[in-house]
This record gives structure tokens, C-alpha cells and sequence, in this order.
């Protein structure tokens, strides 16, 4: 199946842990992002990728870091700097220039 | 970072009324998104409008894209149990250098009527 795989799905981290949500996408897209979502809220720009190798700050980047070392992968570490981890991550995806994303199924953070 | 104002947060609904909800911003956008998201799981895109006053339907869902590029409204007739969810616009702004940047709506949130 195409698509893009977000794992864990539900995930408890302890204060002060650093904890990587993975994203793999098999669209062949060039361009993928990591949103943060609240309850009842809308969806928030973390990072973005336009390339391999190559990563910018979204609105809400503190206290997380990404990396893009494959076309494919763009894992989302939530380190101990980010005082408020408990939401929903979505990663997206979708061709450079490319004017439709698409979205994983989601991460639940939880911090216990 | 940029808003989007999108009404109404929530309404009820029941079985073959038609709905709508619309989203304004102070900013042009090259595109318009709709999405609708069930609880726990990633948006799913149901529309895609590219170019102002573009009209376009996918089954029971309409979308238009306003002509001032900075407004979008989505009409869904006829509703089913299954309509239900929250639905999220989406303006996406084409930068060259600095990629796509999508901004959202706070959601419309459809429910069933008691």
C-alpha cells in the first residue's frame, strides 16, 4: 500500500525523556512536514522538509528537532525542552511545489 | 503564524440537511484545502481548489474558492450519519526557497442532532 506510516501510535513519555516519532512515506514525495494538534484545536507547522538533507522551522518549533537523512524518513524528536509534548502529531507529505499534502494516521504523545 | 477564521466551530446536524461552513483570511492563498478528520486519525483531503472562483464537487461536497483568494466555503447536501467529524480548511501559500506552508482553520466540528 502507498501511503504514509506514522509510528508509534500512542506513545507515554516521562518528564525529561526524549522521545522520536517516526514517519515513512513510499509517495516518492519530496516535501514532508510535522504538525502538532491540540484537543479541539486546528494543526500547527512543527518542521518542514523540502529535500533530503534540508529542514526549516515551522511556527511552533521549540523544544523539537528533526532530521532528514533519507527521502523517505523524517523521524520527529520531542526532546525534555519542550514543556508541553502532550498532543497529536500528524506528519504530511506531498511533491516539492506540489499543492496537495496528505497526512499520516497520527501519534499520541502523552507524558506521564 | 497566519489564521484562518473558520465558521461555524460546531453545529448539529440531521439526517439529509444540507450543511455548510467557510473559512475567511487577511491573507491570498494560491490554494484551498478541505479536510475532514474522524477523531484519533490523521485529515483525509476532500477537496482541492487551485484557481479563484473555482467551483468544484466531489459527490455530495461542494467547494468553491473565493475570487478574492481569501475566502473558501464548503457545502455538504443531503447529510448522513457518516458526516460527521471535523472538518479543517486549509490555505496554502506556494514560497519558493521555503517550500509549501499550510495554514488551518480551527475546525468545524459536525455533530448529530439529539
Amino acid at each position: 500500500d502507498g501511503g504514509i506510516t506514522q509510528s508509534p501510535k500512542y506513545l507515554f513519555r516521562k518528564e525529561g525523556q526524549n522521545v522520536t516519532l517516526s514517519c515513512e512515506q513510499n509517495l516518492n514525495h519530496d516535501a514532508m512536514y510535522w504538525y502538532r494538534q491540540d484537543p479541539g484545536q486546528g494543526l500547527r507547522l512543527i518542521y518542514y522538509s523540502q529535500i533530503v538533507n534540508d529542514f526549516q522551522k515551522g511556527d511552533i518549533a521549540e523544544g523539537y528537532s528533526v532530521s532528514r537523512e533519507k527521502k523517505e524518513s523524517f523521524p520527529l524528536t520531542v526532546t525534555s525542552a519542550q514543556k508541553n509534548p502532550t498532543a497529536f502529531y500528524l506528519c504530511a507529505s506531498s511533491i516539492q511545489d506540489g499543492n496537495t499534502i496528505y497526512f499520516g494516521e497520527g501519534s499520541w504523545l502523552t507524558v506521564v | 503564524g497566519q489564521q484562518l477564521n473558520q465558521s461555524p466551530q460546531s453545529m448539529f446536524i440531521q439526517e439529509g440537511e444540507d450543511v455548510s461552513m467557510n473559512c475567511t483570511s487577511s491573507s491570498i492563498f494560491n490554494t484551498w484545502l478541505w479536510y475532514k478528520q474522524d477523531p484519533g486519525e490523521g485529515p483525509v483531503l476532500l477537496i482541492a481548489l487551485y484557481k479563484a472562483g473555482e467551483l468544484t464537487s466531489n459527490g455530495r461536497l461542494t467547494a468553491q474558492f473565493g475570487i478574492t483568494r481569501k475566502d473558501s466555503f464548503l457545502n455538504i447536501s443531503a447529510s448522513i450519519p457518516s458526516d460527521v467529524g471535523i472538518y479543517f480548511c486549509a490555505g496554502l501559500m506556494m514560497i519558493k526557497a521555503a517550500g509549501n506552508k499550510l495554514t488551518f482553520g480551527g475546525g468545524t466540528r459536525v455533530l448529530v442532532k439529539p
